[in-house]
């Protein structure tokens, strides 16, 4: 089993619609979480921390749920421009090896 | 801004060549780290260093090497280049809160 596992997709939605992702981890110590965004070709960039309480940042909502060992991103009102890859990270905290990145879910959005 | 740079965004090398990938970053970050992304296996490590002279081997560290004999500065050395390390090569930084920065990346091909 992966340590860290996501849909890869690709998620095809219509722009204005709302999109949500799960990403499930396998270590229960892991201690931080964060959703990176991927464009065609391009570096990956940090979107969002994921904090335990929820978080939100205009459209993007990012959730932690510890007993059931997954982290989700909510995309509200979707763009085109939202078009990209989102990728799932986890820490392990003593580490800087445990940087552990999912494989990425695609997401196209249509006009 | 973070800004890393990686020093080539194409390169082409000969099967046997040795290759060498540099890396900079100018926000005084402890830790650097090397890893390749290739369709459908998603990011893997190669590499970190969290200090200067410092490295630690990452998930696929065979046919690679690294140096960090300053703190700005991570290069990956491929001693001799084979076709397998066909790939998207990314540099990232981190301070001590695990966010990663990254570089443009550098796709190399081995011929």
């Amino acid at each position: 089993r992966k340590e860290v596992e996501q849909d890869p997709g690709p998620f095809n939605v219509p722009e204005g619609a709302t999109v949500a992702f799960n990403c499930t981890y396998s270590n229960s110590a892991s201690q931080s979480f964060f959703w990176y965004r991927q464009d065609c070709r391009k570096e990956p960039k940090l979107l969002m921390s994921v904090y335990s309480s929820g978080n939100e940042d205009g459209r993007f909502t990012a959730q932690l749920n510890r007993a059931s060992q997954y982290i989700s991103l909510l995309i509200r009102d979707s763009k085109l421009s939202d078009s990209a890859t989102y990728l799932c990270v986890v820490t392990g905290g003593s580490s800087a090896s445990k940087i552990i990145f999912g494989s990425g879910t695609r997401l196209s959005i249509r006009p | 801004d973070v800004k890393v740079t990686q020093s080539s965004r194409y390169l082409v090398k000969r099967t046997g060549e040795k290759v060498f990938l540099e890396c900079v970053q100018d926000m005084d970050h402890e830790n650097m780290f090397w890893y390749r992304q290739d369709p459908g296996l998603g990011l893997r490590l190669i590499y970190f260093s969290y200090d200067v002279k410092m490295k630690e081997k990452g998930d696929i560290p065979e046919g690679y090497s690294v140096s960090r004999e300053k703190k700005e500065r991570f290069s990956l050395i491929l001693e001799s280049a084979s076709t397998n390390q066909t790939s998207m090569y990314l540099c990232a930084s981190s301070p001590l809160d695990e966010k990663l920065f990254f570089g443009s990346g550098t796709q190399l091909s081995v011929l």
